[in-house]
């Protein structure tokens, strides 16, 4: 069964500063990757995602991510942070290549931008 | 655009009470996923239905039911509740065959069992 591991539970940054959260998955064939904020209150909105093609893809807000496939990882990257990004970020995956599979999450990692 | 409609958005039931949550889906979407998330917790699979029939399973408890009507929206049938199934409850859907493999999530419904 796949899993995800992200490795931060909470990150705490000042406005303007670089993000980079990271995700790792096991899982040995195909997947398509995702990246979802959750703020506060409010439910999943997708970020970016990856399903084939160039690996470093762009997400809504500035964000980006690079699926790196020899290290099964597929981080999070913004390189300048605002005070409303304050936010959880999860990465999940949908093993299989198809586009009717569960999705399973990777813990979570809280975001805390002080202005 | 039309999102994911959940209903209730909020419900506080007592234990051994039943409960009912509703899921309609983006229109020409015929996948429904349920996840339930935990207070700090992750989302958790429970299960999904394509074309009405159930698709995928996860860790869903034997007390809690699910299917998905001709319209294509589901309901999650839930009895015999326990303090542990306070959580928000997702639904997401998704257009199987479509190039996006993306799943639209709901605002979700917060149960609350006292």
């Amino acid at each position: 069964a796949q899993s995800v591991s992200q490795h931060n539970h909470h990150v705490i940054l000042s406005e303007a500063a670089s993000l980079e959260l990271g995700c790792n998955y096991s899982y040995g064939g195909t997947v398509n990757l995702f990246w979802y904020v959750q703020y506060p209150g409010q439910h999943l909105q997708l970020l970016l995602k990856y399903f084939s093609g160039d690996p470093l893809v762009k997400g809504i807000k500035g964000f980006e991510a690079e699926f790196i496939k020899s290290k099964f990882s597929f981080n999070l990257r913004k390189p300048s942070v605002q005070w409303s990004d304050t936010a959880e970020y999860f990465c999940a995956v949908n093993a299989g290549g198809t586009s009717y599979g569960k999705l399973t999450f990777g813990q979570g990692t809280i975001l805390t931008v002080h202005p | 655009a039309a999102g994911v409609i959940q209903s209730p958005r909020h419900l506080i039931k007592e234990k051994r009470e039943t409960a009912t949550l509703k899921c309609y889906p983006i229109p020409r979407h015929d996948t429904v996923y349920w996840y339930q998330q935990g207070p700090g917790q992750d989302p958790q699979f429970l299960i999904s239905f394509y074309e009405k029939m159930q698709s995928d399973k996860g860790s869903i408890p034997d007390r809690f039911s699910a299917q998905q009507f001709s319209d294509y929206h589901s309901e999650l049938n839930m009895s015999s509740l326990e303090l542990g199934d306070s959580a928000l409850y997702f639904c997401a859907s998704s257009e199987t065959g479509g190039t996006s493999y993306e799943q639209y999530f709901g605002p979700g419904t917060r149960l609350t069992v006292t």
